[in-house]
């Protein structure tokens, strides 16, 4: 399975765009990447999903380089509602989380 | 669609205790994974169901087991309980074991060990 490394934890405030990247050196050949939002409390919730370059759907866009030893998920204008932790995962199968990126929106 | 529902929400045990928490995956779904997320902590793999056989597991001792029934609801359980089993359980049901396709999760069932 590929380790994945994304930053413990970020700060943004409302309207700005956020960016979270993630590393996976060793991803496979197959290995989608994925990303997950948890609220306190609550489920993870897929918000994207992708295997190279660009992926936009209602709520993110995901970047993928042509090596794809990263990816990079793109929240534009946040809000205090986008305040979650966000988990990249690569791989297939079960998922493993890792520690995840802790998202603070503030005003 | 109800989505993934788990039973109960909350539950309170004493230590040496068994446990049986219940999942029902998303319509469609034929496959349940549980997973165990501490405080602060990011979702633990247990292990995942498919046509009611135990796939994979994760690092968990047997005192975790778990079963999947005909129309792809899942059970899981605990024995001897102990503090360290304090924890959210999570329940995620997808369409394709061996696929990264998009799963859905429950809202847990919260474990308290006293």
């Amino acid at each position: 399975l590929a380790k994945t490394t994304q930053p413990i934890s970020m700060d943004s405030y409302e309207g700005q765009e956020v960016n979270i990247t993630c590393s996976h050196n060793n991803i496979a050949t197959n290995d989608y990447i994925t990303w997950y939002q948890q609220f306190p409390s609550q489920g993870p919730r897929f918000i994207i999903q992708g295997y190279k370059t660009k992926v936009t759907n209602e709520v993110a866009s995901l970047f993928i380089p042509a090596d794809r030893k990263s990816s990079t998920l793109s929240l534009p204008r946040v809000s205090l509602s986008d305040t979650a932790v966000y988990y990249c995962l690569v791989g297939e199968g079960p998922m493993r989380f890792g520690a995840g990126t802790r998202l603070t929106v503030k005003p | 669609d109800a989505g993934v529902t788990q039973s109960p929400t909350h539950l309170i045990k004493t230590r040496g205790q068994q446990v049986t928490l219940r999942c029902s995956p998303k319509s469609g779904h034929d496959t349940v994974s549980w997973y165990q997320q501490a405080l602060g902590q990011g979702p633990q793999f247990i292990f995942q169901y498919y046509e009611e056989e135990e796939r994979q597991r994760g690092n968990f001792p047997d005192r975790f087991s778990g079963h999947q029934f005909p129309n792809y609801s899942s059970e899981l359980n605990v024995n001897a309980l102990l503090l360290g089993d304090s924890a959210l359980y999570l329940c995620a049901s997808s369409h394709d074991p061996d696929r990264a396709t998009e799963a859905f999760f429950g809202q847990g069932t919260r474990l308290t060990v006293v």
